[in-house]
């Protein structure tokens, strides 16, 4: 079964460093998200991405976020300056796009960031 | 969006039926109820849709209330597996963006 896939599993970076997390959304998939879970706190949606643009996004999702699909297979999902505050966990997730009008999204395993 | 209102904890004895409330007493005509689950530490994982009629798949029931502004989510033989968080999300209106937004959920623990 296609599933979406996340690397790294585990990131530890210093405040202020660059991380870029990877994800593999399901292919034929047209729809690709950001999200993230702070530690016992709710899943917070960050950006969604289709037809190689950011779509919507929140206001968690500043200046210091960015996102990319360079490849046609990847997405990503970089943070420039990392604050402690980004420790969470990073959930990717895809849709199928049209003609389909179900909005069942498929979230990958995460990327655990913890910022020193 | 429509806001739900879920349980904040639920257990049930393994083997039993798992059965899971979700009131979305303003939900509009064209949206639909979606459930979600999380496992400890891993992603949200899909588990089933409705808009009125009841569905069933290999994973759960759902069944909705004639006036839809409340659902319950079946799972019929819970495992020890099924332990979770469940979220009960409404749709907003049609159209080609749909961000799901998670609130707290219900935890069940299906205990031996």
């Amino acid at each position: 079964e296609p599933e979406v896939t996340q690397t790294p599993s585990h990131q530890v970076t210093q405040m202020g460093q660059e991380v870029i997390l990877r994800c593999v959304p399901i292919s034929n998939h047209l729809y690709f998200y950001w999200y993230r879970q702070i530690l016992g706190q709710k899943v917070e949606f960050l950006v969604s991405f289709y037809n190689n643009e950011i779509s919507e996004k929140s206001e968690i999702f500043d200046d210091q976020f960015s996102v990319e699909r360079p490849d046609g297979s990847n997405f990503t999902l970089k943070i420039r300056s990392t604050k402690l505050e980004d420790s969470a966990m990073y959930f990717c997730a895809s849709r199928a796009g049209t003609p389909s009008i179900s909005y069942e999204q498929y979230f990958g395993p995460g990327t655990r960031l913890t910022v020193t | 969006d429509a806001k739900t209102t879920q349980p904040t904890s639920m257990d049930c004895a393994e083997g039993r039926a798992a059965n899971l409330p979700c009131n979305h007493s303003t939900i509009s005509g064209n949206e639909y109820v979606y459930w979600y689950r999380q496992i400890h530490s891993q992603g949200p994982q899909y588990i089933i849709h409705g808009l009125k009629n009841n569905e069933t798949n290999e994973m759960a029931s759902l069944i909705i209330t004639e006036d839809r502004k409340s659902s319950t989510l079946i799972l019929p033989h819970a495992t020890l597996r099924d332990t979770a968080v469940y979220y009960c999300i409404v749709s907003p209106s049609s159209g080609g963006s749909y961000i799901p937004t998670f609130g707290r959920g219900t935890s069940l623990i299906v205990h031996p």
